[in-house]
């Protein structure tokens, strides 16, 4: 099985809003990431979390806050969006023994009002 | 952040006919992934490649790791309708980091 589920698959949220973006895998990966995809660019990397440690942050601005609850759960906060925040956001997993292919789940599709 | 020259970027061909694309760096890479892309949805990975000079196919899909491990190639032969979408390498630089470049893209479409 080599699925990643990502919750919910749409999300509208005005820029006060507070939402939650989640994400779960069961391949036994030690790696989990967060991209940010604008339309007909590649996936930015914002964060990865490698046993359940966060081991990269992009940079990305402190309105983004990810948790990793356990190994194989991801999650991303959102707080006091802007709308051009609006985006594909994907998570994605990496890292069984002998392997590094990553995997990505179908995206959340968020659009800030 | 750092991209991965990725040529070409968009072609448009007829049902039927090969199609090549190539991924190039500075950087020796440990890692090549291909992925495809249909619009709205997550890169599903097509096929991994870990030695240089490694020839890999799936399908009618075949990769291959360059043998100075800076650059990759995907080829897809008789192309289909279903093959259109955009195609993204990505590379591990070094072991150990869970870093992964990704190319900017080559846009495929196929022509009935």
């Amino acid at each position: 099985d080599t699925e990643v589920t990502q919750t919910p698959k749409h999300l509208v949220m005005g820029m006060t809003n507070k939402k939650s973006l989640k994400c779960e895998q069961h391949m036994g990966h030690r790696a989990m990431y967060w991209y940010k995809q604008k339309a007909k660019k590649p996936p930015e990397l914002m964060f990865v979390y490698s046993y359940e440690k966060l081991s990269i942050n992009e940079s990305v601005p402190s309105r983004f806050s990810p948790e990793c609850p356990n190994s194989s759960l991801l999650n991303l906060h959102l707080h006091a969006l802007q709308p051009e925040d609006s985006a594909l956001y994907l998570c994605a997993s990496s890292g069984s023994v002998g392997s590094y292919e990553q995997y990505f789940g179908p995206g959340t599709r968020l659009t800030v009002t | 952040g750092q991209q991965l020259n990725q040529s070409p970027q968009s072609m448009f061909i007829q049902e039927g006919e090969d199609v090549s694309m190539n991924c190039t760096s500075s950087s020796i890479f440990n890692t090549w992934l291909w992925y495809k892309q249909d619009p709205g949805e997550g890169p599903v990975l097509l096929i991994a490649l870990y030695k240089a000079g490694e020839l890999t196919s799936n399908g009618r899909l075949t990769a291959q790791f360059g043998i100075t491990r800076k650059d990759s190639f995907l080829n897809i032969s008789a192309s289909i309708p279903s093959d259109v979408g955009i195609y993204f390498c990505a590379g591990l630089p070094t072991s150990g980091t869970y870093k992964y470049i990704f190319g900017t893209g080559t846009r495929l479409k196929v022509l009935a």
